[in-house]
């Protein structure tokens, strides 16, 4: 079974600053995808950036910007001139590419940015 | 476009009761559908998820069913409620191998 681990349950950062948070994941598969989603206050969630593991080049969404190495099992998420609105639980989510299976989530990290 | 409605918002039940919260997809046919909870303070448990009508996959044994009587159509019931029960509930859809995940906007249950 895959599991994601996010070792950092709160992080905080300063406005305009630049910040980090780890993912971690454990699978036997080749062929997967990786996501990140933010839940702000309000509670819904929304997908930040997404990753295909067959590809070398990681994601970018503008200020939004991953760090995927395949071989560590590791998917960092880095937002620079993160933004007050930027505050929310951010979760990182593996998926199998085969097959109709879930999306499994790790625990979350919760993103405060301060002014 | 496609969207998902999941309602109530938000629900106060007493223990013992019963419980159903619906979830429904515009805009698309034949989608995967998934129910989590989020409980205080923790990440997205997935309690079940269906890839066509009348198919239920649990992930985890517990207090809830769920039913899916048509194509986009996704319910979460029970019939006895535990205090245990209360959280976040998340109904999500996709449409297939490699798409990400679409949520609603959760309900949130309070068990009393």
């Amino acid at each position: 079974a895959q599991t994601v681990t996010q070792s950092q349950p709160e992080m905080s950062v300063q406005e305009a600053e630049t910040v980090t948070l780890s993912c971690t994941y454990d699978t036997s598969e080749n062929n997967y995808y990786l996501f990140w989603y933010k839940q702000p206050p309000s509670r819904q969630m929304i997908l930040v950036i997404r990753q295909e593991a067959y590809k070398q080049q990681n994601a970018t969404e503008n200020r939004f910007s991953v760090n995927f190495q395949k071989a560590a099992k590791s998917f960092s998420l880095k937002i620079s001139d993160s933004q007050l609105g930027d505050t929310a639980m951010y979760f990182c989510a593996f998926m199998k590419l085969s097959g109709n299976t879930p999306l499994v989530f790790g625990k979350g990290t919760r993103l405060s940015v301060i002014a | 476009s496609q969207t998902i409605h999941q309602w109530p918002a938000t629900l106060v039940q007493p223990v013992g009761s019963p419980l159903s919260l619906e979830c429904t997809v515009e805009g698309t046919s034949n989608p995967n559908l998934y129910w989590y909870r989020q409980a205080a303070g923790r990440g997205l448990q997935l309690l079940f998820y269906s890839v066509g009508i009348g198919q239920i996959s649990s992930e985890v044994p517990q207090n809830l069913s769920a039913s899916r009587p048509q194509d986009r159509q996704f319910i979460l019931s029970s019939k006895k409620l535990l205090l245990s029960d209360s959280g976040f509930y998340l109904c999500a859809w996709r449409r297939g191998q490699g798409d990400e995940a679409f949520f609603g906007q959760g309900t949130r249950l309070t068990v009393v």
